[in-house]
């Protein structure tokens, strides 16, 4: 079965500190790929998404994310974190289906806090 | 900026009640779903409902739930005998042709006593 995998469960960094967080996926054929991200009391709200093209991309407040088609991964980036970086941050995998309809599977989030 | 609107975002029942969670998508989406997330867990998925009838559901998506699109707009889930089990909080989600990408309500948090 499809599996979304986040490595780390709880991340703590100070402010201005850099962020890695990993997202490995099972599925071995076309994806597409979301980090979404839900701040505390909020709704989700989407990050950055590949779909093609330049594996590297870039979303909203700074952060980033490389597909690496070989490792399986889509880890989410940020060269200096702030406070309001605190959250909780989702992988989600889709698969292109002939009907268009994409079922999301979900990584079980990451919850980051920084310190201020 | 076109969004989904959830209602309400805070409901309170008793076990055994009848819910109804509502959801407007947004316009010219064609794809509709329902998420949840039990609190401090991982959001699942529930079901998804494109041209009016049901195209993927999970394993939690019971003969309890069920979803309709009743007049064109509104796209709602009802629960219909709630149990403990069902406290939660539901996102509905819409899409267009061919993004794959979803487009969240901010969710009716359900309480069930």
């Amino acid at each position: 079965a499809q599996s979304v995998s986040q490595h780390n469960h709880h991340v703590i960094l100070s402010e201005a500190a850099s962020l890695e967080l990993g997202c490995n996926y099972s599925y071995g054929g076309t994806v597409n790929l979301f980090w979404y991200v839900q701040y505390p009391g909020q709704h989700l709200q989407l990050l950055l998404k590949y779909f093609s093209g330049d594996p590297l991309v870039k979303g909203i407040k700074g952060f980033e994310a490389e597909f690496i088609k070989s490792k399986f991964s889509f880890n989410l980036r940020k060269p200096s974190v702030q406070w309001s970086d605190t959250a909780e941050y989702f992988c989600a995998v889709s698969r292109p289906s002939l009907d268009s309809n994409y079922q999301l599977i979900w990584g079980a989030g990451t919850k980051l806090i920084i310190k201020p | 900026e076109p969004e989904v609107t959830q209602t309400p975002s805070h409901q309170v029942t008793q076990m055994g009640q009848e819910v109804i969670l509502r959801c407007v998508p947004i316009s010219n989406h064609l794809y509709f779903y329902w998420y949840r997330q039990i609190l401090g867990q991982k959001v699942e998925f529930l079901v998804s409902f494109y041209n009016n009838e049901i195209s993927e559901k999970s394993e939690i998506f019971d003969d309890q739930f069920s979803v309709e699109r009743p007049d064109g707009s509104n796209f709602t889930l009802k629960i219909r005998s709630t149990k403990l089990e069902d406290s939660a909080m539901y996102f509905c989600a819409s899409s267009g042709p061919g993004t794959g990408e979803l487009f969240f309500g901010e969710g009716s948090r359900l309480t069930v006593l």
